[in-house]
């Protein structure tokens, strides 16, 4: 049983470029949660989504930083024009539909330049 | 306002003894408290889970206690071993919004 993936594992980005990090959940998972990681800090969740929809994104910067999880295809977390403190690792999770249980992916380690 | 406190922030412990590392709570209504178990480089990986009909859940060496009253929960690793060595978290969620809210982390040293 494929875990939840994450693409890619490591993204370098100059300052003022876009990054796009990519998650597809776990075989019947329908619900997906980005969470942020900052060095030396616990997880802090950003947005949760299911299928062409976002349920609660109130943990997201309102500006540059935007979600999707299409009918077909991945979840994507799109952060534009990237600054120096957008640098950490963000991890996606996925749930089953009525399930508290959430499963995590192993990370996509964001550095800006 | 953190909401979920975690406690110690870093611990060493000898192998063959117990780890506890404790989790305070503020909002009542979280009814879902996970433990995760991270390793550097890696995501975090769902140990053990409690809700709060229980005030205890036990799998393998790993125990969760929890105390309603108290709004805290812990967890014990009983005969810690070198591979137990990592970062574990605590969070909680409530139904209804299963959005996890975590502790900030507890960095564990078992000493061979």
């Amino acid at each position: 049983n494929a875990g939840v993936m994450q693409n890619p594992r490591h993204l370098v980005r100059r300052r003022g470029q876009e990054a796009r990090l990519r998650c597809s959940p776990m075989k019947g998972h329908s619900h997906v949660y980005w969470y942020r990681q900052l060095p030396e800090e616990g997880l802090k969740f950003m947005v949760y989504l299911q299928k062409e929809n976002i349920i609660d994104e109130s943990g997201m910067p309102k500006e540059r930083f935007s979600a999707e999880f299409p009918k077909e295809g991945p979840s994507i977390l799109r952060i534009q024009q990237v600054v120096r403190g957008d640098s950490a690792a963000y991890f996606c999770a996925s749930s089953r539909q009525g399930e508290y249980e959430q499963y995590f992916g192993p990370g996509t380690r964001l550095t800006v330049t | 306002q953190q909401q979920v406190k975690q406690s110690p922030q870093s611990l060493i412990v000898q192998k063959g003894g117990i780890s506890i590392i404790n989790c305070a709570y503020e909002n009542t209504a979280f009814d879902y408290f996970p433990w995760y178990q991270q390793f550097p480089g890696k995501g975090p990986a769902l140990l053990i889970a409690i809700r709060p009909d229980v005030s205890e859940k036990k799998e393998g060496r790993f125990t969760i206690s929890f105390n309603k009253s108290a709004k805290q929960f812990s967890l014990h690793i009983m005969d810690s071993q070198p591979g137990d060595s990592a970062t574990y978290f605590c969070a909680a969620s409530r139904s209804g919004y299963s959005t996890l809210t975590f502790g900030k982390g507890t960095m564990l040293l078992v000493s061979p």
